[in-house]
């Protein structure tokens, strides 16, 4: 199947500092999503993109999907300590003739924020 | 609310004793699907259903059974559990698999 290179794997930064992480694949996908993790519980998700060039906000957070659609970019601006978790890319490939294959996961961004 | 339900949140078990993990949606969702997640390898899909009835193989399904006899409704059963399925186990459900999934709480599940 298809596979995604999330990077970095963990982040060390300071509270205020603007966070960016990314998600690459040789494969095109037609909807990018981004979910965060945190300790003990399910991804919940925060950001989704259907159209190449997209670029989306969800307060501090943005998003954009790549025009090559292999793609996905997330940042989070002026860190904040509840900003703590894994954040997951996801890419989903659906097809025009009705179907899709299931979500393809990143392994995961890291991020730590030190106070 | 609207939620995915797994049970139980943590067991312990030994090796060959049949256990089922339990996931429940109140969404009227068609997609379910099991992720199992380990460290440095993210999340892996198991198996997943597009409809009652309706089930497939995912990435890693070997070990796994699973059965959809309602729409609400995805049990994920280990018949004979190994050591290297303990893990941490997510359902998650979607309207089909075009949309973005909403994922349960988690299950921990520890096989000596």
């Amino acid at each position: 199947g298809q596979q995604l290179n999330q990077s970095p794997q963990s982040m060390f930064i300071q509270e205020g500092e603007d966070v960016s992480m990314n998600c690459t694949s040789s494969s095109i996908f037609n909807t990018w999503l981004w979910y965060k993790q945190e300790p003990g519980e399910g991804p919940v998700l925060l950001i989704a993109l259907y159209k190449a060039g997209e670029l989306t906000s969800n307060g501090r957070l943005t998003a954009q999907f790549g025009i090559t659609r292999k793609d996905s970019f997330l940042n989070i601006s002026a860190s904040i300590p509840s900003d703590v978790g894994i954040y997951f890319c996801a890419g989903l490939v659906a097809y025009s003739g009705g179907g899709a294959d299931g979500l393809t996961f990143g392994k995961g961004t890291h991020l730590i924020i030190q106070p | 609310e609207a939620q995915v339900t797994q049970n139980p949140r943590y067991l312990i078990t030994v090796t060959g004793k049949k256990l089922t993990v339990t996931c429940s949606q109140n969404m009227n969702h068609e997609y379910m699907s099991w992720y199992r997640q380990d460290p440095g390898l993210g999340l892996r899909q198991i198996y997943y259903s597009m409809n009652v009835e309706v089930t497939d193989k995912g990435d890693v399904p070997e070990g796994y059974k699973v059965s959809r006899k309602e729409k609400r409704n995805f049990p994920l059963i280990l018949e004979s559990p190994s050591p290297n399925q303990t893990s941490l186990y997510f359902c998650a459900s979607s309207l089909s698999i075009g949309n973005e999934q909403f994922f349960g709480p988690g299950t921990r599940l520890t096989v000596l």
